[in-house]
């Protein structure tokens, strides 16, 4: 099984609709991270956890929430998708030393809002 | 500006070439810096990562850091097709504890 476990690998919605993707992870690590990837962007956090009572919002925050359920599960929603969120979606994981190890990324969610 | 920065590319080099790949970043107290290869629809995978000032080398690949000129590359040796994919730099600011990431590099190597 993968480290680090994103469900689902895909979807379509429509406009409007509340969607949750799901992230959980055995690798034992406290630190996770939403980021989303469009063509020519990178990657760019949306929101990250140190900690289950500690939730911070990255750079591009605005129509997104998250979840920390547990040390291994961390959720991103979006209340009311629009087109402009279709892009690829990653969580990431890392130690508290993750800034000198670097992070472990799951396979992704491809979101698609029609 | 960016925070990181890397050329989009693409970058196209013969088989069995020496690719270089290049990122500049703008936080003069970064500490840590990686590489990440990325194939198309798939996930980031580290491949490199460096602390210090010069050279280090694994296997193919050698990250090289500058923080005095705040720059960091990776060369790629003998390149072969299978290493096409779109190569992420990403640096550890000194503030805030987590990754910035550049666009990336594509990089496409021809046989």
């Amino acid at each position: 099984d993968a480290d680090v476990t994103q469900t689902p690998r895909n979807r379509i919605t429509k406009t409007g609709k509340r969607i949750m993707l799901e992230c959980s992870q055995t690798k034992g690590h406290d630190r996770m991270y939403w980021y989303r990837q469009d063509p020519g962007l990178g990657l760019r956090l949306i929101y990250y956890s140190f900690d289950v009572k500690d939730i911070n919002k990255g750079e591009i925050s605005d129509g997104y929430s998250v979840s920390r359920q547990a040390q291994a599960k961390f959720s991103l929603s979006l209340e009311s998708a629009i087109p402009n969120q279709t892009a690829l979606y990653f969580c990431a994981t890392s130690d508290s030393s993750g800034t000198y190890y670097g992070y472990t990324f799951g396979s992704g969610t491809r979101l698609t809002v029609v | 500006q960016k925070e990181v920065e890397q050329n989009s590319g693409p970058l196209s080099v013969p088989e069995g070439a020496i690719a270089s790949l290049n990122c500049t970043y703008s936080d003069r107290g970064s500490q840590s810096f990686f590489w990440y290869r990325q194939y198309s629809g798939k996930s980031p995978e580290l491949i490199m990562f460096i602390y210090s000032n010069g050279d280090k080398e694994d296997g193919r690949f050698t990250a090289q850091l500058n923080k005095a000129s705040q720059y960091v590359s990776l060369l790629i040796r003998d390149s072969q097709p299978s290493d096409s994919a779109t190569y992420l730099c990403a640096v550890n600011l000194e503030y805030g504890n987590k990754l910035v990431f550049g666009a990336g590099t594509i990089l496409r190597v021809k046989s």
